[in-house]
């Protein structure tokens, strides 16, 4: 199974809307986190937002909120009064576990947002 | 400070010849990560370092990639025997340690084509 899976492929956005962009994922260690990159086509992946598996409240960041659903397994990125600097590639990643080795990041094939004038 | 620094850019090599891809990490960071990134995909992990031992190799897909990070900063990904299926963008990342939630940061990355 996909640990991490990102329904939308694309998305189109107005200049100034919000947008969600959805993730699901796939875990059965209580200890976790969840991040969020931007990938715009230089191809540097450009760190947004991050949540913990045992944090209480949502995680917000300047125009980025995560949406955190714990029971539901998701974990949707909201960007609010989208810019056209936004126009990128952006994806959910998942860590798993507290210790040991477990530092990789798993990530999802990612949504292509375009934010239209 | 500079970010992570990947070098070179871009590599185009052909088949059957050996590369070396080279990461220099955010200073002070102890962690470093290795992904490789094919078209369409979102990065896939290969190996992390702890310092300057691979605390972590299992992504590594068979023996003829290898990591070195002598020193416990700059890291270099080998690839021997380059095979066409070996193209991708290769993404280094550093955090400052291992811990739960500590970001990676990633480099610019290095684009790689096997002729």
């Amino acid at each position: 199974a996909q640990k991490i899976t990102q329904t939308q492929p694309g998305m189109f956005v107005q200049e100034k809307e919000a947008v969600t962009l959805d993730c699901t994922y796939d875990t059965s260690d209580p200890s976790y986190g969840l991040f969020w990159y931007k990938q715009p086509s230089s191809g540097e992946m450009i760190f947004l937002i991050y949540q913990g598996s045992y944090d209480q409240q949502n995680a917000t960041e300047g125009r980025y909120s995560l949406n955190f659903q714990k029971a539901r397994k998701s974990a949707n990125l909201v960007i609010s009064a989208s810019q056209l600097g936004d126009s990128a590639m952006y994806f959910c990643a998942m860590r798993e576990g507290r210790g040991g080795s477990n530092y990789k990041l798993t990530f999802g094939k990612g949504t292509l947002l375009t934010v239209n004038p | 400070g500079a970010g992570v620094s990947q070098t070179p850019s871009n590599k185009v090599t052909e088949k059957g010849k050996y590369v070396e891809l080279r990461c220099d990490p955010i200073s002070g960071h102890t962690a470093l990560y290795w992904y490789r990134q094919s078209l369409g995909q979102g990065p896939e992990f290969l190996i992390y370092f702890q310092g300057t031992g691979a605390a972590d190799d299992s992504g590594l897909p068979n023996d003829r990639f290898f990591a070195v990070r002598p020193e416990g900063s700059v890291s270099t990904l080998k690839i021997q025997r380059t095979e066409r299926g070996d193209s991708a963008v290769y993404l280094c990342a550093s955090s400052l340690d291992p811990g739960p939630g500590e970001t990676q940061y990633f480099g610019p990355g290095t684009r790689l084509l096997v002729l």
